[in-house]
């Protein structure tokens, strides 16, 4: 099956910093990829779709000067988290939606964000 | 009441048991998804399905749109079969996944 990457799988920061995130699509172009964020013992949440070439999509609630997602290419979404904080801390996923088929979503393996 | 429910939230079977996984959803979809999710967070697809019922080794996913019900059933249960099973629905016309809260299981030897 298709296969989506991200990078990188942990990263640990200091508050204030910002760290940026990678999600692939390795043998398909994405023109959708979406990212979620789960909370321990949660199920995942929407952040934002990503569409290249266009400005990303937000949820409600999600602040985008936050959370800053470019999709620059067919193969590459990154989400910067700025001036991070220690509740930033959880996991993100991203999917990207195979366009040869109807609503197949493949997600990557994740990324474990820790701010201290 | 949210939109997808699962039960159980939490089950634990013995090695070899058959397990079934239920989900239920109050909105008009064009896909139901099974996804797969082990300790350590990355999630596989397992299944994507729209109606009928589809097979994959010893997983079977079924779904019924009227009754708006899939069920995910695991025949021959393993250890490694132990993960968080989530089922998630593409709400109709769009590519927006909505998550139940998952199904946590344990399956001993």
């Amino acid at each position: 099956g298709a296969v989506v990457s991200q990078h990188p799988s942990r990263v640990i920061c200091k508050s204030g910093t910002s760290v940026k995130i990678e999600c692939r699509s390795l043998d398909f172009q994405a023109t959708t990829m979406f990212w979620y964020r789960q909370f321990p013992k949660q199920s995942l949440m929407l952040m934002a779709t990503s569409n290249e070439g266009s400005k990303a999509t937000y949820e409600q609630g999600v602040e985008k000067d936050k959370f800053l997602i470019n999709h620059a290419s067919l193969t590459l979404s990154t989400l910067t988290v700025t001036s991070a904080h220690p509740e930033d801390s959880s996991f993100y996923i991203c999917s990207a939606r195979d366009p040869r088929g109807t609503y197949e979503q493949y997600f990557g393996p994740g990324t474990r964000l820790t701010v201290t | 009441k949210n939109e997808v429910e699962q039960s159980p939230q939490n089950l634990t079977a013995q090695e070899g048991e058959f397990i079934t996984i239920n989900c239920s959803y109050s909105v008009g979809i064009s896909a139901l998804h099974w996804l797969q999710q082990h300790p350590g967070g990355g999630i596989v697809s397992l299944f994507m399905l729209s109606s009928g019922k589809k097979k994959h080794g010893r997983l079977i996913a079924t779904i019924n749109i009227q009754e708006k019900h899939s069920s995910l059933h695991i025949t021959a249960s393993h250890p490694r079969d132990s993960a968080v099973y989530i089922c998630a629905v593409s709400q109709y016309n769009t590519d927006k996944l909505i998550f139940g809260t998952g199904t946590r299981l344990q399956v001993f030897p």
